[in-house]
């Protein structure tokens, strides 16, 4: 079973409130990925690093940014909340050279 | 640009009987194709993985195959249970960024399986 978490699981807040999806993973992966997920729809990568200090975006243009640190930290984190950024952000990683992703739980987030 | 789509959009079975879900992509060059189960309010957890060079992949129950040619796979599960309720997504890695994890995914079908 795969060992990859993410915090807070739920979230609603204000707009205009800055915030924070933690995402961590014990198994030493080199790759770590961000999705998004609106309610209905299709997956969309808006982040991934290949390893500390790698950071790239994917395909889904996103107003968050991410950081890599550490090999298995990579938060995500939005500088201003708006509503238009409800959904669910899903945090992955894979070993290198494989496809293979192991899915944290979701962090589901609701901007009032 | 490669669209995946998965029919159909929602199905409900009783128990015990062997079922079809099917995906189509676009593109025919991936670098290979995946089944994903997710259950409501969970991340995804991944059942099979089929390489490109690959025709198909089981895992207990499940067995899903793929057609490159005809842009096509399916997700066969046999003798279904309540437990098999989910939403199953296909995804493909594309063949020139296959090793990046830039999954396209599908929109899902969303299974019921009645006792």
């Amino acid at each position: 079973e795969a060992d990859i978490y993410q915090t807070p699981r739920y979230l609603v807040i204000g707009t205009g409130k800055k915030i924070t999806l933690e995402c961590s993973q014990t198994m030493g992966h080199d790759k770590m990925y961000w999705y998004q997920q609106d309610p209905g729809m299709e997956l969309h990568l808006i982040h991934y690093s290949y390893g500390v200090n790698s950071t790239e975006k994917g395909d889904l243009s996103s107003e968050s940014t991410v950081s890599r640190i550490r090999t298995e930290h990579f938060p995500l984190t939005l500088e201003s909340a708006r509503p238009s950024h409800t959904s669910q952000y899903l945090c992955a990683s894979s070993e290198w050279g494989s496809i293979e992703l192991f899915f944290g739980e979701g962090s589901r987030l609701t901007v009032l | 640009k490669q669209e995946v789509t998965q029919i159909p959009a929602a199905l409900s079975v009783p128990e015990g009987e062997n079922l079809v879900l099917n995906c189509s992509f676009t593109d025919s060059a991936i670098y290979n194709l995946q089944w994903f189960r997710q259950d409501p309010g969970k991340g995804l957890t991944s059942l099979l993985l089929i390489q490109s060079s690959q025709r198909e992949q089981t895992s207990g129950r499940l067995n899903a195959s793929l057609d490159k040619s005809s842009g096509r796979s399916t997700l066969y599960i046999a003798a279904s249970q309540p437990g098999d309720s989910a939403t199953y997504l296909c995804a493909s890695a594309p063949e020139d960024g296959g090793s990046q994890g830039n999954l396209i995914f599908g929109k899902g079908t969303k299974l019921s399986v009645k006792p």
